[in-house]
């Protein structure tokens, strides 16, 4: 089982609708999750990072976080043709480890 | 500056040369992390470090791949004896926390091609 997985895509949703990105995790013990966008050819940039079960919301984002079943998901609200891009999942597993999902690769449809 | 900065952006080198990363974390962050991204391939973790050590060097693919960090901040990551396999993208990120907690911020990245 992977320390951190996520489904590769490419996940396809429509201009306007919600985009629903999941990624789970084996270690039970972690304690911080992030999630980072990466557009082609460019460097991950953060856009969310969540600490406690729930959800934490930043305008259109909303990261979802349920320790019990070990996944942490995020949520994009009207999605935009600009939000197409490769999300990834980062995981701090303690001991200063930090693992990254292999990412899963949004499109917004126009 | 007020992010991370790597150079060169670009470097094109024959097999066989050694060549040299740099990055500049942010200014204070304690936690500096190098990563390699093959082509259409997620992150690869290479190397951490706490301050000027390095407490996980167990990404580095071989013994040509080393890295220092000095007066806690800048950091070179170096590969001797170039292969072909270690065209890439390497990053560095660095963090304001070396427990993992907080996030890293990226670089741009530096293309390595190895003709």
């Amino acid at each position: 089982q992977k320390e951190v997985e996520q489904n590769s895509g490419p996940l396809s949703v429509p201009e306007g609708a919600i985009a629903s990105l999941n990624c789970t995790y084996s270690d039970r013990g972690s304690q911080s999750f992030f999630w980072y966008r990466q557009y082609s050819g460019k460097s991950p940039e953060l856009i969310m990072f969540i600490y406690s079960n729930g959800d934490k919301e930043d305008g259109r984002f909303t990261a979802q976080l349920n320790k019990a079943s070990q996944y942490v998901s995020l949520l994009i609200r009207d999605s935009q043709p600009s939000d197409s891009a490769t999300y990834l999942c980062a995981v701090n597993r303690g001991y200063q480890k930090v693992t990254f999902g292999i990412g899963t690769k949004l499109q917004v449809i126009p | 500056g007020a992010g991370v900065s790597q150079s060169p952006s670009n470097k094109v080198t024959e097999k066989g040369k050694d060549v040299e990363l740099r990055c500049d974390p942010i200014s204070g962050h304690t936690a500096l992390y190098w990563y390699r991204q093959r082509l259409g391939q997620g992150l690869e973790f290479l190397i951490y470090f706490q301050g000027n050590s390095a407490p996980d060097k167990s990404g580095l693919p071989s013994d040509r791949f080393s890295a220092e960090r000095t007066g806690e901040s800048v950091s070179t990551l170096t590969i001797q004896r170039t292969q072909q396999e270690d065209s890439a993208v390497y990053l560095c990120a660095s963090s304001s926390e070396a427990g993992g907690s907080q996030p890293q911020h990226f670089g741009d990245g530096t293309r390595l091609s190895i003709l």
